[in-house]
């Protein structure tokens, strides 16, 4: 079935690190790809997407290209704010008649001052 | 434009107990999914409502029931609750077009509490 890992946390950045969190998928066809951003107490934001190969989805300075060879999606920005700290999940919804998401186990970011 | 809303935000119910959750979708949105959050874990998919039917289920078993209305609004029932019915319960809407779907967009979530 499909399945979605993250690379384990927690993930404790300095304001202006760089940030890269790996994500790789498994999936039977053609998947859509998400990332999707938890601050604390609040429910899932959609963050980006990519709906094929190559594609490239970006927000708020956040990054991530759908790769086919590698099965990946990996999250990065080039400067982190403390705002930035959230738990991230990345996604996938496989389409055709599979219309669920697919959730990692999510990485927790802090950003420190 | 209202996003999706979810109500209560918190619940606290005793093991058999059986609880209903509700879900608003975004405006113009007709699909509405269910999702389970364990402490510390990714969403789980429960299932999907589309056209008042139960169109895709997960892994949960049969305690786990919904709903869908003709507006689109959606519940959750879960029966002779179990303390590891305890999670955050997300809802998300969408819009269906033709085959495919478009992007989930979750509601705050309702948190239970099994004691």
């Amino acid at each position: 079935g499909d399945s979605v890992t993250q690379m384990e946390g927690p993930v404790t950045l300095s304001e202006e690190a760089c940030l890269t969190i790996n994500c790789t998928y498994t999936a039977t066809g053609y998947p859509s790809l998400f990332w999707y951003v938890q601050y604390p107490g609040e429910g899932l934001q959609l963050l980006l997407k990519a709906t094929k190969a190559d594609d490239k989805g970006s927000n708020k300075g956040f990054e991530a290209t759908y790769r086919k060879e590698t099965t990946s999606f990996h999250l990065e920005k080039g400067s982190v704010q403390v705002s930035d700290s959230a738990v991230y999940f990345c996604a996938l919804s496989d389409g055709g008649s599979n219309y669920k998401l697919t959730f990692g186990k999510g990485t927790l970011l802090t950003v420190n001052p | 434009d209202a996003g999706v809303t979810q109500s209560p935000t918190h619940l606290i119910k005793t093991r058999g107990q059986q609880v209903t959750l509700r879900c608003s979708p975004k405006s113009g949105h007709d699909t509405v999914s269910w999702y389970q959050q364990a402490l510390g874990q990714g969403p789980q998919f429960i299932f999907q409502y589309y056209e008042e039917e139960e169109r895709q289920r997960g892994n949960f078993p049969d305690r786990f029931s919904g709903h869908q209305f003709p507006n689109y609004s959606s519940e959750l029932n879960v029966n002779a609750l179990l303390l590891g019915d305890s999670a955050l319960y997300l809802c998300a809407s969408s819009l269906t077009r033709l085959a495919s779907q478009e992007t989930q967009y979750f509601g705050p979530g309702t948190r239970l509490l099994v004691l």
